[in-house]
């Protein structure tokens, strides 16, 4: 059973659109990420929370909100959607920050914008 | 920024046969590295950490770790189909709350 779930696996949407991606995780972790990765880039990190506050945000779009609601949720908005934001969605999460604890990925949720 | 550079992009080895991958950190405060493997369609897993100097085995897989170079390889000996996947190299400094990945080397088993 997959201890990190996201929804949903694919999605369609229009530019200019608004979308939510959905992750939950029990693994019992108190570390969730997001990452993307599409054709032109590698997997490129974007947001990091550790017990529901921010840790690090290298996303340079305000169009990209994270929203955690409880510990083992981070879910992430865009807004305003363009082309360009066609990728591969990964929620990741760990036992504690990065520094010597392994990140267990989803198994992501593919958006396409047309 | 920091980056992780892997080479060769792509690599084509015979089924049986020894696969040598490559990873480079370009800030000297990481401390931590990780080897993913990600198949295709799929999610990255990962397949083995290390995090001192020198060199860690773990079945068909030998990690090697030079900290005063910041380089890291893979070595897959014994190279079976079901091993091609794009494996990621990742590195994260002490102080960081993020895993910085390179872009990944390809690699296809060949029968």
């Amino acid at each position: 059973d997959p201890k990190i779930i996201q929804k949903p696996k694919y999605l369609v949407a229009v530019t200019g659109s608004e979308k939510i991606l959905i992750c939950e995780q029990y693994l019992g972790h108190n570390a969730m990420y997001w990452y993307r990765q599409s054709a032109k880039k590698p997997l490129e990190f974007m947001f990091s929370y550790s017990y529901q506050k921010l840790m690090d945000n290298q996303t340079a779009s305000s169009r990209f909100q994270p929203q955690s609601s409880k510990k083992n949720h981070l879910d992430l908005q865009i807004t305003a959607l363009k082309p360009d934001d066609s990728a591969t969605y990964f929620c990741a999460s760990s036992q504690g920050t990065p520094s010597g604890n392994t990140l267990y990925f989803g198994e992501g949720s593919r958006l396409i914008v047309v | 920024q920091q980056k992780v550079q892997q080479s060769p992009e792509s690599l084509i080895v015979p089924e049986g046969g020894m696969a040598s991958l490559n990873c480079t950190s370009s800030d000297r405060n990481v401390d931590y590295f990780w080897w993913y493997r990600q198949h295709s369609g799929k999610s990255p897993k990962m397949l083995m950490s290390i995090f001192s100097n020198g060199e860690k085995e773990e079945g068909r897989f030998t990690v090697h770790l030079n900290k005063a170079s910041l380089h890291t390889s893979l070595h897959i000996r014994d190279s079976q189909p079901s091993d091609s996947a794009l494996y990621l190299c990742a590195a994260s400094p002490p102080s960081f709350s993020k895993l910085v990945f390179g872009q990944g080397t390809s690699l296809s088993v060949v029968p």
